[in-house]
């Protein structure tokens, strides 16, 4: 079956760095998706990696090795409202989306 | 300000009634998709459709219809609500079909509970 994995939960301290893993087990890749979602609000597009290495973007970088099936989210210089749940998804061969349960991302002063 | 719009944001009703939950676009988007999110599990998709006057099956379909009459609205019927569709539903679209990848834009998600 197809299988996306990540942290349920992970604590960080405001302006620290944290990195959120994904790993996943899918019928072929087009691509990896984050998003981020606030408690009670909907998810918002965060970064898509379709080749390896790392794209950044601001204080977020996403990192992709295809053949590890493997992602991350890093997220540098945490701020408060960094407070959330991060969502990988990976897009199979027949252009499906599969979601993972999202990793709640706690920030303490 | 563009976007989706869902409606109604919360609803409470009796198991066996009949709910639609209303969702549009102006963003003219040609793929929609309708999901479920509830706690512990990734987003399942309900039913999508990548342009209007088609739909498809998603992942979990069974007691959900839908209907793409034009551009802007998707609709999501549950023709005889039962208390496992208790969950938060979130309508999204994208500017690619279906075969494409594309950011998703999600709507504020209707909280129904069903009892």
């Amino acid at each position: 079956g197809q299988n996306i994995d990540q942290p349920t939960e992970m604590t960080a301290t405001e302006g620290a760095i944290v990195q959120i893993n994904c790993t996943y087990q899918t019928s072929g890749f087009n691509g990896l998706f984050w998003y981020q979602q606030h408690a009670g609000e909907a998810p918002t597009f965060l970064s898509y990696n379709v080749l390896d290495g790392l794209e950044e973007k601001g204080r977020f970088s996403s990192f992709l090795s295809r053949s590890k099936g493997y992602s991350y989210l890093l997220l540098k210089e945490l701020q408060m409202k960094d407070s959330a749940s991060y969502l990988c998804a990976v897009m199979d061969s027949n252009y499906q989306l599969i979601w993972g349960a999202g990793t709640k991302l706690i920030i303490k002063p | 300000i563009a976007g989706i719009t869902q409606a109604p944001t919360s609803q409470i009703l009796a198991a066996g009634r009949r709910m639609t939950l209303r969702c549009t676009q102006d963003m003219r988007h040609n793929a929609m998709y309708w999901y479920r999110q509830d706690l512990g599990l990734g987003l399942r998709l309900i039913h999508y459709s990548n342009t209007a006057g088609t739909t498809g099956k998603g992942e979990v379909p069974d007691g959900y219809s839908v209907s793409r009459a034009n551009t802007d609205d998707f609709p999501l019927t549950l023709a005889s609500a039962v208390p496992s569709q208790t969950s938060v539903y979130f309508c999204a679209s994208s500017d690619s079909g279906w075969n494409h990848t594309g950011e998703l834009f999600f709507g504020e998600g209707s909280r129904l509970t069903v009892l």
